[in-house]
């Protein structure tokens, strides 16, 4: 029953390093996303990949870069951390076109 | 353009009494489904509710429904007998069978059931 799962779930970090978050999902979608979660602005899209070798951009891209390394993981990376990456990460990922999974979130603070 | 708007940032509730949550959308594609999750404090992103374009009677979930009016790009989540349970932020988003992948979420509701 893991469905989607990312980590860490907490983490600081200073302006200028670099992290990836991790993301895998048990469900063999082909579809997964990146969202991050700011107060009063939604979700918004990060980056998405439709199936394994394949990512897009989505809203918000700059300042991150993603690996769908095989059809289980999504990973994303920010290679120089900012202030402004301060948000809540979700991962997700779906299959069915009525459905979308989301993991638990990822709470990223820049200082 | 806005994909999905909420216009309401926040509404109380009293107990036992329903809601209804308003959510508009912008598409050209015939083709789409529209979703209504609920994020309670903890975080976690649930599931609520699906209505597709062509389906035709509304969405109904246990004590959800969407009140899905086409021609009006509405897409409204009306909650009956509201409990404490329910105080959380909701959110309706979107997807396009033409752009395949991406959902566009609104920026959310947040909700309070008053005892």
């Amino acid at each position: 029953n893991a469905g989607v799962t990312q980590t860490p779930k907490f983490q600081v970090l200073k302006t200028g390093q670099s992290m990836t978050l991790q993301c895998a999902q048990d469900m063999n979608h082909n579809s997964m996303y990146w969202y991050r979660q700011d107060p009063g602005m939604g979700l918004r899209l990060i980056y998405y990949s439709a199936s394994e070798g394949t990512t897009d951009k989505g809203e918000v891209p700059n300042g991150y870069n993603v690996s769908r390394l095989n059809k289980r993981e999504f990973s994303l990376r920010l290679e120089s951390a900012a202030p402004s990456q301060t948000s809540v990460y979700f991962c997700a990922s779906s299959e069915e076109l009525r459905t979308i999974y989301f993991g638990e979130g990822s709470w990223l603070t820049v200082v | 353009a806005q994909k999905i708007t909420q216009t309401q940032p926040g509404m109380f509730v009293q107990e036992k009494e329903a809601v209804t949550l308003d959510c508009t959308y912008d598409t050209s594609d015939p083709s789409y489904g529209l979703f209504w999750y609920k994020q309670p404090s903890s975080g976690e992103m649930i599931f609520l509710i699906y209505q597709g374009s062509y389906d035709q009677q509304n969405a109904t979930e246990g004590r959800y429904s969407l009140n899905f009016q086409k021609a009006r790009k509405s897409a409204n989540l009306v909650i009956s007998a509201s409990q404490l349970g329910d105080s959380a932020m909701y959110f309706c988003a979107m997807r396009e069978l033409g752009t395949g992948n991406q959902f566009y979420f609104g920026t959310g509701t947040s909700l309070t059931v008053i005892p």
